[in-house]
């Protein structure tokens, strides 16, 4: 079956601070892959996706690029800011049942 | 702003009391989704609807259920809720089923104690 492994949180960093999240995937086929956020307080909303090996998504700062030989999707920003502090939730999308899996979340804590 | 919600925002129930959660969105999607949530974990998927047709998943139990009876309105029935049913309760909503259409839009969530 289709899972999602995220690394552990928090990950707790200065603001300007880089950041990685990993976030490595397995699937049967060839899956979307995206990066939701949730803010305290607040549903998940979507940060970016990728539809095929190699693309970049981007949004906000943030950027993700889609790596079929390694089965990975991890997420970068350059510079962090307070703002940033939310859980991100790695996913794919199954493109027979297009119903996605959800990694675990990592908890990200920006300080001043 | 069109968007998805969820009442209550908190619910608190007695151990083996019926409860109801309820989702509406203004998005006019076709597709609705409910999911648990547990702390540190992903979001499970318990089941969807694709306009009526309602899929279950397999490992869902009996003691959930749901209606959607219309496009803008799904509900969550926990039937006799346990202590292991507490957990965020969360609604989403997907335009339709296919590659163009796989980003999902989320209510804020409903979060369900059990005394």
């Amino acid at each position: 079956g289709n899972s999602v492994t995220q690394m552990e949180g928090p990950v707790t960093l200065s603001e300007e601070a880089f950041l990685t999240i990993n976030c490595t995937y397995t699937a049967t086929g060839y899956p979307s892959l995206f990066w939701y956020v949730q803010y305290p307080g607040e549903g998940l909303q979507l940060l970016l996706k990728a539809t095929k090996a190699d693309d970049k998504g981007s949004n906000k700062g943030f950027e993700a690029t889609y790596r079929k030989e390694t089965t990975s999707f991890h997420l970068e920003k350059g510079s962090v800011q307070v703002s940033d502090s939310a859980v991100y939730f790695c996913a794919l999308s199954d493109r027979g049942s297009y119903i996605p899996t959800f990694g675990r979340g990592t908890s990200l804590i920006v300080h001043p | 702003d069109a968007m998805v919600i969820q009442n209550p925002r908190y619910q608190v129930t007695q151990f083996g009391k019926p409860v109801t959660l309820s989702c509406s969105q203004t998005l006019n999607h076709n597709v609705m989704y409910w999911y648990q949530q547990k702390s540190s974990q992903a979001p499970k998927l318990l089941f969807h609807y694709y306009d009526k047709d309602f899929n279950n998943e397999a490992d869902t139990p009996d003691n959930f259920q749901s209606r959607r009876p219309n496009t803008s309105f799904c509900f969550l029935d926990i039937r006799s809720p346990g202590l292991g049913d507490a957990a965020m309760y969360l609604c989403a909503t997907s335009r339709d089923r296919g590659p163009s259409a796989d980003t999902q839009y989320f209510g804020p969530g409903t979060r369900l104690t059990v005394l």
